[in-house]
């Protein structure tokens, strides 16, 4: 079975500054998709930004990009230009694209932004 | 409607009391879903629907936990016998289909917050 994992419960960063955060999954499967999901305190789920296993470029939306490594299994997201409004659970999620399946989530990491 | 709705927004019960929660889904999104946010816990997958039929409830944590979708739309997630670890954010999400390009922009409610006392 396919497992998402985030090592890091906590982080803080100062305001402007960037932060890395970190994800490992694990899978057989060579087709799949990622995703960072922020779930602010209103508790209103977004989508970040996504990545499809067989595009070996890594996705940008404006200050938010990821650093996408198939072989580690590893899918980071860093923030540039850290605003208060980044403030929030983050949250790692893994697809299948071989199977028809349920969206697999990582169990957060909380975003402290200091002023 | 232009979001996924869910209702009530919090709800505090004593324990052994059964609980509907309730989500209203994006218009014209075939696939739902449920997943249980419990406090420093991810989200734990728990049913979801394509239409009204539930291909996988594997996520459901005992029997006492139930849920339907009528007419393709709202969705009720019921707990029976509620106990103290049933307390969570119920989180809802709806997506255009559950299999294809469709399926990977989930839209999701806000929540419904239940607290067993």
């Amino acid at each position: 079975a396919q497992t998402v994992t985030q090592s890091q419960p906590e982080m803080s960063v100062q305001e402007a500054e960037t932060v890395t955060l970190s994800c490992t999954y694990d899978t057989s499967e060579s087709d799949y998709y990622l995703f960072w999901y922020k779930q602010p305190p209103s508790r209103q789920m977004i989508l970040v930004i996504r990545q499809e296993a067989y595009k070996q470029q890594n996705a940008t939306e404006n200050r938010f990009s990821v650093n996408f490594q198939k072989a580690a299994k590893s899918f980071s997201l860093k923030i540039s230009d850290s605003q208060l409004g980044d403030a929030a659970m983050y949250f790692c999620a893994y697809r299948s694209a071989e199977r028809d399946d349920k969206i697999i989530f990582g169990k957060g990491t909380r975003l402290h932004i200091l002023p | 409607g232009a979001g996924v709705s869910q209702s009530p927004s919090n709800k505090v019960t004593e324990k052994g009391k059964d609980v509907e929660l309730r989500c209203d889904p994006i218009s014209g999104h075939t696939a739902l879903y449920w997943y249980r946010q419990s406090l420093g816990q991810g989200l734990e997958f728990l049913i979801y629907f394509q239409g009204n039929s539930a291909p996988d409830k594997s996520g459901l944590p005992s029997d006492r936990f139930s849920a339907e979708r009528t007419g393709g739309s709202v969705s009720t997630l019921t707990i029976q016998r509620t106990q103290q670890e049933d307390s969570a954010v119920y989180l809802c999400a709806s997506s255009l289909y559950h299999s294809g390009s469709g399926a990977n922009v989930l839209t999701f409610g806000a929540g419904s917050r239940l607290t067993v006392l």
